[in-house]
């Protein structure tokens, strides 16, 4: 199992649409959480932290489940600057080895 | 103010050539990480600096990688006699608490 997984893409959604995406982790001992956004050979750049009381930035939501060992983002009312690639990232078993999952890709259509 | 930098952007190396990439992370940033990204992927974590000390660097893919950052500020990642599976992107990024990462542009290497 890999340490990180995300929903397989790519999602095709229409603007203004609701668009929830999963991560799973392996490291039950992971502390810091956090999705990142990656538009097309470009670097990441940092979307938001995950708190475990969850949080919400404008139109995102990001939630945490340490019990299921997942982590969520909930994007609503969608625009067509949201289209790129969200990854998951993870503090991983050694230190500050953080561990990313491998994206999930979103176009959002007009 | 300025964010991270790499250096160059674009490296074309022959098969068994040395490249150096650098990274200059944003100014006052005591933690530095080093990643790989293949096409179509997540970027995958080489190795980590806290000032100078290299903490970990078990992402590192074999010892022809070789990372130093010897006054804890610009880092340089080696790769010794090159191979077409080293060809990627290389991203740095810098963190001031080693949690929330800024990365650069990245240095997209091509071994041919």
């Amino acid at each position: 199992r890999k340490e990180v997984e995300q929903d397989p893409g790519p999602f095709n959604v229409p603007e203004g649409a609701t668009v929830a995406f999963n991560c799973t982790y392996s490291n039950s001992a992971s502390q810091s959480f956090f999705w990142y956004r990656q538009d097309c050979r470009k670097e990441p750049k940092l979307l938001m932290s995950v708190y475990s009381s969850g949080n919400e930035d404008g139109r995102f939501t990001a939630q945490l489940n340490r019990a299921s060992q997942y982590i969520s983002l909930l994007i609503r009312d969608s625009k067509l600057s949201d289209s790129a690639t969200y990854l998951c990232v993870v503090n991983g078993f050694y230190g500050q080895n953080f561990v990313f999952g491998p994206g999930t890709r979103l176009s959002v259509l007009p | 103010g300025a964010g991270v930098s790499q250096s160059p952007r674009y490296k074309v190396a022959k098969r068994g050539q040395d490249v150096a990439l650098r990274c200059d992370p944003i100014s006052g940033h005591v933690s530095l990480f080093w990643y790989q990204q293949a096409l179509g992927q997540g970027p995958e974590f080489l190795t980590y600096f806290q000032n100078e000390a290299q903490l970990d660097k078990s992402g590192l893919p074999s010892d022809r990688f070789f990372a130093e950052r010897p006054e804890g500020s610009v880092s340089t990642l080696k790769i010794q006699r090159t191979q077409q599976e080293d060809s990627a992107v290389y991203l740095c990024a810098s963190s001031l608490n080693g949690n929330e990462q800024y990365f650069g542009p990245g240095t997209r290497l091509t071994v041919t």
